[in-house]
């Protein structure tokens, strides 16, 4: 499969733990973003990266979201000390370098996060 | 700031039918790029089809085709001949394309389709 890869797919956490979510991205794509859906919602842009570097973390909240994307590896997306309110699907998307252009995002299936 | 704005949360259309979702836009900058998402209920969400704020003729992709009308800043997706497997959530979407800017798309709240056998 050389699509976007994220998982888990499913997790389950109590409040006060710490979520990581994982996300490969297509072969051959260097930049990275990440999405957070919560339910009934279009898609809020979190934060984009490339290898090594945060471009834009506009979307983040300020505390307990932090994102890296390691120069091996996958982008990890963490969340502390999660709460109810961080319930959620959370999307990453890849696309290729390019300078300008259409570039559409390609998608992962999302992981679904559920705070008890 | 983009905003992207989808006025209906639900729309039904009869199988074999066209169906129009509708989509408007707001922004300042003068070059960027209309996105459609077909989101069903597994979630994932799938490319449809892209139209360029420079490009003259409507954008197709099979039984899409997004009706751009630049002057009143709307990119509406029409469905011809609807299938049942055309039922989903479908968002529409923007992003800037000048070099160097921020790539991420900004996405509208969506339509839930339902198409009826």
């Amino acid at each position: 499969n050389a699509g976007v890869m994220q998982n888990p797919r499913h997790l389950v956490r109590r409040r006060g733990q710490e979520a990581r979510l994982r996300c490969s991205p297509m072969k051959g794509h260097s930049h990275v973003y990440w999405y957070r859906q919560l339910p009934e919602e279009g898609l809020k842009f979190m934060v984009y990266l490339q290898k090594e570097n945060i471009i834009d973390e506009s979307g983040m909240p300020k505390e307990r979201f932090s994102a890296e994307f390691p120069k091996e590896g996958p982008s990890i997306l963490r969340i502390q000390q999660v709460v109810r309110g961080d319930s959620a699907a959370y999307f990453c998307a890849s696309s290729p370098l390019q300078k300008t252009g259409s570039g559409e995002l390609f998608f992962g299936e999302g992981s679904r996060l559920t705070v008890l | 700031a983009q905003k992207i704005t989808q006025t209906q949360p639900g729309m039904f259309v009869q199988e074999k039918e066209a169906v129009t979702l509708d989509c408007t836009y707001d922004t300042s900058d003068q070059s960027y790029g209309l996105f459609w998402y077909k989101q069903p209920s597994s979630g994932e969400m799938i490319f449809l089809i892209y139209q360029g704020s420079y490009d003259e003729q409507n954008a197709t992709e099979g039984r899409y085709s997004l009706n751009f009308q630049k002057a009143r800043k709307s990119a509406n997706l029409v469905i011809s001949a609807s299938q049942l497997g055309d039922s989903a959530m479908y968002f529409c979407a923007m992003r800037k394309l000048l070099s160097g800017s921020a790539r991420q798309l900004t996405f509208g709240s969506g339509t839930q389709l339902t198409v009826l056998p």
